[in-house]
């Protein structure tokens, strides 16, 4: 089983500011199926990159994901007042087993 | 647009029995594979069960191997998770999403793991 860390674990930033979230693999997995959501208090969590780069449908430019193998990145170029969330990377294409990280919160300082 | 909405949570004592529901609207519900993931109180997400498009194939956690199983019923666009012998570590926020399944030029089926629509969430509650 392919174990995801995240880091860090909170991440404290002021509108406007930069941010960069880690994911990390305990072993490098196929065709870099590594996927983020955002999850805000009380909702579901939203699909944001898929394929470790791709925007999911409507999701703005501001987002970005890069990495491969083993380490992978979420950038949010300029913080607005609704990306205040926790962000999860996932690992899919190991069917049927595949994970989840635990998650890096992104608040405003 | 697409809906997933879940219903039949609550609370129950251990060794228990619970059914949840999913109802599924604004696209071909026969056509994807479904699962249920949940969320354990300030813990991350955890992958429990996928059933594919047709039903003729099912996967568990190990941790619900044996004790839940999921099913779906195409000509009500619904989606089930029968949970029995609860236990307190499965008390969760319980999700259904959407795979970004597809069938490819030969008909076969692929389930990607890559949830693309999630319901709301239903909340289990185990304890005594």
């Amino acid at each position: 089983e392919i174990v995801l860390t995240q880091s860090p674990g909170t991440l404290s930033l002021s509108p406007g500011e930069r941010a960069t979230l880690s994911c990390r693999a305990s072993q490098s997995f196929s065709n870099n199926y590594l996927a983020w959501y955002q999850q805000k208090p009380g909702q579901a969590p939203r699909l944001f990159i898929y394929g470790a780069s791709s925007r999911a449908a409507g999701i703005p430019d501001r987002f970005s994901g890069s990495g491969s193998e083993t380490d992978f990145t979420l950038t949010i170029s300029r913080l607005e007042p609704e990306d205040f969330a926790v962000y999860y990377c996932q690992q899919y294409g190991s069917s049927p087993l595949f994970t989840f990280g635990p998650g890096t919160r992104v608040d405003i300082k | 647009q697409v809906q997933l909405v879940e219903s039949g949570g609550g609370v129950v004592q251990p060794g228990g029995s619970l059914r949840l529901s999913c109802a599924a609207s604004g696209f071909t519900f026969r056509s994807y594979g479904l699962h249920w993931v949940r969320q354990a109180p300030g813990k991350r997400l955890e992958w429990v069960a996928v059933v594919w498009y047709d039903g003729s194939k099912k996967y568990y956690a190990d941790s619900v191997k044996g004790r839940f199983t999921i099913s779906r019923d195409n000509s009500k666009n619904t989606l089930y998770l029968q949970m029995n012998s609860l236990r307190v570590e499965d008390t969760a926020v319980y999700y259904c999403a959407r795979d970004t399944s597809y069938f490819d030029s030969s008909g076969r089926f692929y389930v990607t793991e890559l949830f693309d629509y999630w319901g709301q969430g239903t909340l289990v509650t185990v304890s005594s």
